[in-house]
């Protein structure tokens, strides 16, 4: 079945650019069924979504993110990813891809892989 | 930052009824589908509703949803201990060009 996995590092400099991928297995993320997105959830708080992306490339962002987030896909990889720059200690959070479905609910995640912004 | 708004917390012993509120605005539930969602302890949320009030397969009938105006609201029936967990609703909004928000989420507790 199909499954996604968050890889990249767990420790960023404030300031810096956190990057994160997440990896499709078991199918294609070339399905015209779903967006591809990413949540996060500071340790003790709620969710947080960040943005989305579809096959296309096409994209949609949190407001309060969207001067710093940029989403990717890698069709030729299976793979879709997060940047989000110029980040501070309120971005420490376990971070989480998910599939979108076109009707609007996230039916499969990730593990999550936690991200800590420290110096 | 949330725009759904939940009880922090909800409780009941082995067997009660317990329900979990979501108020919104029309933005969002008054305008799109709401969504449950079940985070167990240390692990990733789970879908549990879809479409208001549609389970998934795997997910027990004793899980409810339902959507009035701008609200909607989430049912347990027969709680069980398996069910202490965190519980998030969701919605796509259709303002600021469009974002999913998730509610401020509600632990339940099995007493």
């Amino acid at each position: 079945q199909v499954q996604l996995q968050e890889s990249g590092p767990g420790l960023v400099k404030p300031s810096q650019t956190l990057s994160l991928t997440c990896t499709v297995s078991g199918g294609s993320i070339n399905s015209a069924d779903y967006y591809w997105s990413w949540i996060r959830q500071p340790a003790g708080k709620g969710l947080e979504w960040i943005g989305r992306i579809y096959t296309s490339g096409s994209t949609n962002y949190n407001p309060s993110l969207k001067s710093r987030v940029t989403i990717s896909v890698d069709t030729s990889k299976n793979q879709f990813s997060l940047k989000l720059s110029s980040v501070t200690a309120a971005d420490t959070a376990v971070y989480y891809c998910a599939r979108l479905a076109l009707w609007g609910y996230f039916d499969l995640w990730g593990r999550g892989t936690l991200v800590t912004v420290s110096s | 930052q949330s725009v759904l708004t939940q009880p922090p917390s909800a409780s009941g012993t082995p067997g009660q009824r317990v329900t979990i509120s979501c108020s919104g605005s029309s933005s969002n539930i008054g305008s799109n589908t709401v969504n449950w969602y079940q985070q167990l302890p240390g692990t990733a949320p789970k879908l549990l509703i879809y479409s208001n009030n549609q389970r998934p397969s795997g997910v027990p009938d004793r899980f409810s949803g339902s959507k009035s105006g701008t609200s909607a609201s989430l049912a347990i029936s027969g709680l069980q201990s398996e069910d202490e967990a965190d519980y998030y609703c969701a919605a796509w909004d259709d303002s600021l060009n469009g974002h999913y928000v998730f509610g401020t989420g509600t632990k339940v507790t099995v007493l």
